[in-house]
């Protein structure tokens, strides 16, 4: 059974930066069979591709958030992380972990969702 | 980016009945070295991740109903639900993930059980 278990702050200060963990069970993030990825939900919108992180470290991000996301992964600790830098209201939403399956672009498994809120 | 839109934004239907969304890509999604069209379906219900439900645009994952069926090819997909229960009721996205990223959804189709 493949678990993905959600970490990390709900609230962020505007113009800080917003920083989750994902915890992964029952598959390792050192395979080389998946990626390791984040998606966000704005309320009441639809998905949103943020990027991925392979077991070797190399990322893609999507090019619109680039400059302010980085994304990590710890694999001693069987966890990556997501970094967004310099966040607005506009970085409102729920964010999600989720694997991405052989590589494929087909999200198998997801976190249970963070709900991260911008206010001073 | 390639643009996903799905029709309708939300429907209605009864229980037993049967429910069909739609879902176009701006681009072909069909890769002809494979033959496969990269399109994926998830069900999301209130407060929950979203869910896989179908794959390679008609490949039901393991423990889905067989009432949930994908179609289409290229550009025009369709999900259909049949026989509805009270259970179906949630958003359903489409999404692509053909070539490189980023991958994109559909807006979200909410589906009501009369």
């Amino acid at each position: 059974q493949v678990l993905l278990q959600q970490s990390g702050s709900g609230l962020v200060k505007p113009s800080q930066t917003l920083s989750l963990t994902c915890t992964v069970s029952g598959a390792s993030i050192n395979s080389g069979a998946y990626y390791w990825s984040w998606i966000r939900q704005h309320p009441e919108k639809g998905l949103e591709w943020i990027g991925h992180v392979y077991y070797s470290g190399s990322t893609y991000i999507d090019p619109s958030l680039e400059s302010r996301v980085v994304i990590s992964r710890d694999t001693s600790k069987n966890q990556f992380s997501l970094r967004l830098s310099s966040v607005t209201a506009a970085d409102a939403a729920v964010y999600y972990c989720a694997r991405d399956r052989g590589r494929s672009g087909i999200f198998d498994f997801w976190g249970q969702g963070t709900l991260v809120t911008v206010s001073s | 980016d390639i643009v996903m839109t799905q029709s309708p934004d939300s429907l209605a239907v009864s229980l037993g009945g049967r429910a069909t969304i739609s879902c176009k890509s701006s681009q072909s999604l069909l890769f002809r070295s494979d033959n496969k069209n990269y399109l994926a379906w998830y069900q999301q219900k209130p407060g929950q991740p979203p869910k896989l439900l179908i794959s390679w645009a008609s490949t039901r994952e393991s423990g889905v109903p067989d009432r949930f069926s994908g179609g289409g090819s290229g550009t025009d997909f369709s999900l259909t639900i049949s026989r509805l229960q009270a259970e179906d009721a949630a958003v359903y996205y489409c999404q692509q993930y053909y070539g490189s990223p980023p991958r994109t959804f559909g807006q979200g189709t909410k589906l009501e059980i009369k």
